[in-house]
């Protein structure tokens, strides 16, 4: 079936550096990728979609500037914590739907990034 | 995208179906229904998808109401692992650039 790949799994950095974050489509193209944040025992929330040769679009509250977005292929999307503090601490989770009809998105299996 | 209304919490024995009902009375013409797990500390899985129709695959079994106000997953022989948070979404239509919308969902327990 239809493969995401995520990485890293998890990372642990100092406050003020920068994490990049893949996300990969194994075995499918992707023109429109999602990325999520989830805090402990809290749902998913949609913090952008990337979409393939564009810039992304953000959803309200979450700065485009810290959070930078790239989706150069129709494979890859990269995101970006840049200047991460604690508070940035949380599960990052990429999706990715196959551009052929009536597919549903696929998930990474997320990246656990802690800030210290 | 139509609200959904799940139970916060569910117990089943190991072994014995899994009825994971979900509501979604204001759902539209061209909304499709969507379920997904989490398992602890992964991402989603995506679990099966409907219309109108009830549907089948290797995971789980979808019925939909006839108004399409509400929908149940079955899982036919629960397993331990199959211990997970399962999200019912409504989802406009099959478009690639639709994202979903992620609720409460319902923390099945599967015990021995």
């Amino acid at each position: 079936g239809a493969v995401v790949s995520q990485h890293p799994s998890w990372v642990i950095c100092k406050s003020g550096t920068s994490v990049k974050i893949e996300c990969r489509s194994l075995d499918f193209q992707a023109t429109t990728m999602f990325w999520y944040r989830q805090f402990p025992k809290q749902s998913l929330m949609l913090m952008a979609t990337s979409n393939e040769g564009s810039k992304a679009t953000y959803e309200q509250g979450v700065e485009k500037d810290k959070f930078l977005i790239n989706h150069a292929s129709l494979t890859l999307s990269t995101l970006t914590v840049t200047s991460a503090h604690p508070e940035d601490s949380s599960f990052y989770i990429c999706s990715a739907r196959d551009n052929r009809y009536d597919q549903p998105q696929h998930f990474g299996d997320g990246t656990r990034l802690s800030i210290l | 995208d139509a609200k959904t209304t799940q139970p916060p919490s569910m117990d089943c024995a190991e072994g014995r179906a899994a009825n994971l009902p979900c509501n979604h009375s204001t759902i539209s013409g061209n909304e499709y229904v969507y379920w997904y797990r989490q398992i602890h500390s992964q991402g989603p899985q995506y679990i099966i998808h409907g219309l109108k129709n009830n549907e089948t695959n290797e995971m789980a079994s979808l019925i939909i109401t006839e108004d399409r106000k509400s929908s149940t997953l079955i899982l036919p022989h629960a397993t331990l692992r199959d211990t997970a948070v399962y999200y019912c979404i409504v989802r406009v239509g099959n478009n690639a650039g639709n994202m979903l919308t992620f609720g409460g969902g319902t923390r099945l327990m599967v015990k021995p």
